[in-house]
């Protein structure tokens, strides 16, 4: 068990570029979670899949945004025709049903 | 007014010293309840988790909640230099968690 694996740690791009993260969860955990961190804030929740099933999108997830869990396993999460706002850490975390949340190290985006 | 509030400190305390935490909630469906730490530029770490109201301890941690008052706390006993972090609490009903907005503490060797 490595725990929760995300990639790319860092990313910078220009606005207007498109960008997609990746999260390996902890195997057998079939819950997944995105969740956005701004500098002096809390985590933030964006979506969450139980198995390959999105369940819940929060607002804060514009038609730009798009997350995909195929087959129940990693998870993607795009951001199209990025936006200086959208500078902040993408964090993905991961359960067994209702039990903890475990985190992984997060994707930091700069947006220049 | 948001749902998990936690006074964003920061909090500077000599090493040896308790470390105190707390947040207040508003939504009565909260049930789980979490500490995090989380250092700079890392992804938030699970400290503590807890469902009932009452006392839990792990090491030097120890979480309170009470759930009556709405109300939860992470003490830090003998604390050390690498302590010094954000601590986050969360807590959620049934799948989403709820974050406060994280308390900085230094603790100064």
């Amino acid at each position: 068990d490595t725990g929760v694996s995300q990639d790319p740690r860092h990313k910078i791009t220009k606005r207007g570029q498109n960008v997609t993260f990746r999260c390996d969860p902890i195997s057998e955990h079939n819950r997944l979670y995105w969740y956005r961190q701004t500098l002096g804030q809390g985590p933030e929740f964006l979506t969450y899949f139980q198995n390959e099933a999105q369940l819940e999108k929060s607002r804060l997830l514009s038609d730009r945004f798009s997350a995909e869990r195929p087959k129940g396993s990693f998870s993607t999460l795009e951001i199209q025709r990025t936006e200086q706002g959208d500078s902040a850490m993408y964090l993905c975390a991961s359960s067994y049903q209702g039990a903890e949340a475990f985190f992984g190290q997060g994707t930091r985006l700069t947006v220049v | 007014q948001k749902e998990v509030e936690q006074d964003p400190g920061p909090l500077s305390v000599p090493e040896g010293a308790i470390v105190s935490l707390n947040c207040t909630y508003s939504n009565s469906a909260f049930q789980y309840f979490m500490w995090y730490r989380q250092y700079s530029r890392k992804g938030p770490e699970l400290l503590m988790y807890t469902y009932s109201s009452g006392n839990k301890e792990d090491g030097r941690f120890t979480a309170q909640v009470d759930k009556s008052s709405k109300y939860i706390s992470l003490f830090i006993r003998d604390s050390q230099p690498s302590d010094s972090a954000t601590y986050l609490c969360a807590m959620r009903g049934d799948y989403k968690l709820s974050f406060g907005a994280g308390t900085t503490v230094t603790v100064r060797a």
